[in-house]
């Protein structure tokens, strides 16, 4: 069961547009919602990240909203660039030791000329 | 910078082999983690490692072992490969237990079962 949904499973965006992409979950226990992103041929990489005591986080184009009541995180990429096509990922911890997460099932995101 | 590498980008093999995969880590971090890769389903988490010769199982453990000897070194194990893992194959890496704490991804390992 997935613990993290997350959706669309595919977007596409034209350039300088905004692309959304939304994650849900249960556990209130978590902690910590970091996204990563991944290009073809390459491994996850971690974006940007947020913890549930702030609403929103902003790195350069990149932010996170957190509905905290709603259970809900997402992200935005303003001003979407072609640069910006790759798998988005959001993830929460798992906690029980160590720093797993689990992972939502993934965004693949193409942002047309 | 952090580097995460996988023994192989691509790799073939047949049902019933015994498969490696070997992930090798350079910053000393103390946690370890295999997951696969599929499309529509995200990454799953099959073993996790939080010192050397400590294993935890993930989501899906069936038909994998994994072995850690050294800090650094985490491989995992297909004991009789089956076509139903064709996969791709992540290794990460993370410094300590802190939920905070980032992973840190190797390129993968793209496998086939024939």
């Amino acid at each position: 069961q997935q613990q993290v949904k997350q959706s669309p499973q595919s977007l596409i965006v034209q350039k300088g547009g905004i692309s959304i992409i939304n994650c849900a979950y249960e556990n209130t226990a978590f902690d910590y919602f970091p996204w990563y992103q991944q290009f073809p041929g390459k491994g996850p990489a971690l974006l940007i990240a947020i913890r549930p005591d702030v609403s929103e986080k902003k790195e350069g184009r990149f932010t996170i909203s957190f509905n905290k009541s709603a259970k809900q995180f997402s992200l935005h990429i303003m001003d979407s660039q072609p640069g910006d096509s790759a798998t988005y990922f959001c993830a929460a911890p798992l906690g029980g030791g160590g720093n797993k997460l689990t992972f939502g099932t993934g965004t693949q995101l193409k942002v047309e000329l | 910078d952090v580097k995460v590498t996988q023994s192989s980008r691509y790799l073939v093999k047949r049902t019933g082999e015994k498969v490696f995969l070997e992930c090798v880590q350079d910053m000393d971090h103390e946690n370890m983690f295999w997951y696969r890769q599929d499309p529509g389903l995200g990454l799953r988490l099959i073993y996790f490692s939080y010192d050397v010769k400590m294993k935890e199982k993930g989501d899906i453990p069936e038909g994998y072992s994994v072995s850690r000897e050294k800090k650094e070194r985490f491989s995992l194990i297909l004991e009789s490969a089956s076509t139903n893992q064709t996969s791709m194959y992540l290794c990460a890496s993370a410094q300590g237990e802190m939920s905070t704490d980032t992973q840190y991804f190797g390129p993968g390992t793209r496998l086939t079962v024939l």
